[in-house]
């Protein structure tokens, strides 16, 4: 079956901890993103990456960092600049980085605080 | 920033009822998509419309795009407790570099 994979489902993050969300697709996509989701929000872009080595910040960038080292995975880091992360963290993956493409969501990574 | 609002912000109708949400947006639009998602789960792609179609019909989905006025609508027919979800409408905007920026979303509960 092809689709993303989150993991973990749960993170908890200590005062001054950097944490990891791992994010994998088998779906052979060029695109992954990364958004935020806060209670009741819609969804807003943290990072993306339009192919594999390459990555531009979204609207919300500080406090977090990625990288795209081989095609089917996009780590997104939270570090301990980020003073407030806990949220719903989504990945996400498209055929293309073009607007005109459907993404494929993984089902997320809940981060809270310690 | 957020380029869709829909509304209603929530939605509780009765099984077998028609179920219509709206977006609104601010600036041209490239396309639109809708997406469904169910509680602590991720979102899943609905329906794409190109900013010179105007209907796009999906099995029970219809969606309208309307660039006059910068809308579109999301009608599900004869809904299903199965159903129950927020929906959130996505754009991409000539000004956005193709990046889809989502909108607030609309939470509907269907009664069974």
């Amino acid at each position: 079956d092809g689709g993303i994979t989150q993991s973990p489902k749960y993170l908890f993050r200590k005062e001054g901890q950097n944490v990891t969300l791992s994010c994998e697709q088998n779906l052979n996509h060029d695109a992954m993103y990364w958004y935020r989701q806060d209670p009741g929000q819609g969804l807003r872009l943290i990072y993306y990456s339009q192919i594999v080595n390459d990555f531009q910040k979204g609207d919300i960038a500080e406090g977090y960092s990625v990288s795209r080292e081989k095609k089917e995975s996009f780590p997104l880091t939270v570090t301990s600049a980020q003073k407030n992360p806990t949220a719903f963290y989504l990945c996400a993956s498209s055929i293309s980085g073009s607007g005109n493409q459907p993404q494929h969501f993984g089902d997320g990574t809940r981060l809270s605080i310690l | 920033s957020q380029q869709g609002e829909e509304d209603p912000q929530a939605l509780s109708i009765q099984e077998g009822e028609n179920a219509t949400m709206n977006c609104s947006y601010k600036t041209s639009i490239n396309n639109l998509q809708w997406y469904r998602q169910n509680s602590g789960r991720g979102l899943v792609h609905l329906i794409l419309i190109r900013s010179n179609e105007r209907e796009k019909h999906s099995g029970r989905l219809r969606v309208t795009l309307d660039t006059s006025k910068k809308s579109s609508s999301l009608l599900i027919t004869a809904s299903r407790a199965a159903d129950t979800a927020s929906y959130f409408c996505a754009t991409d905007a000539r000004s956005s570099g193709d990046k889809l920026t989502f909108g607030t979303g609309t939470r509907l509960a269907v009664r069974p």
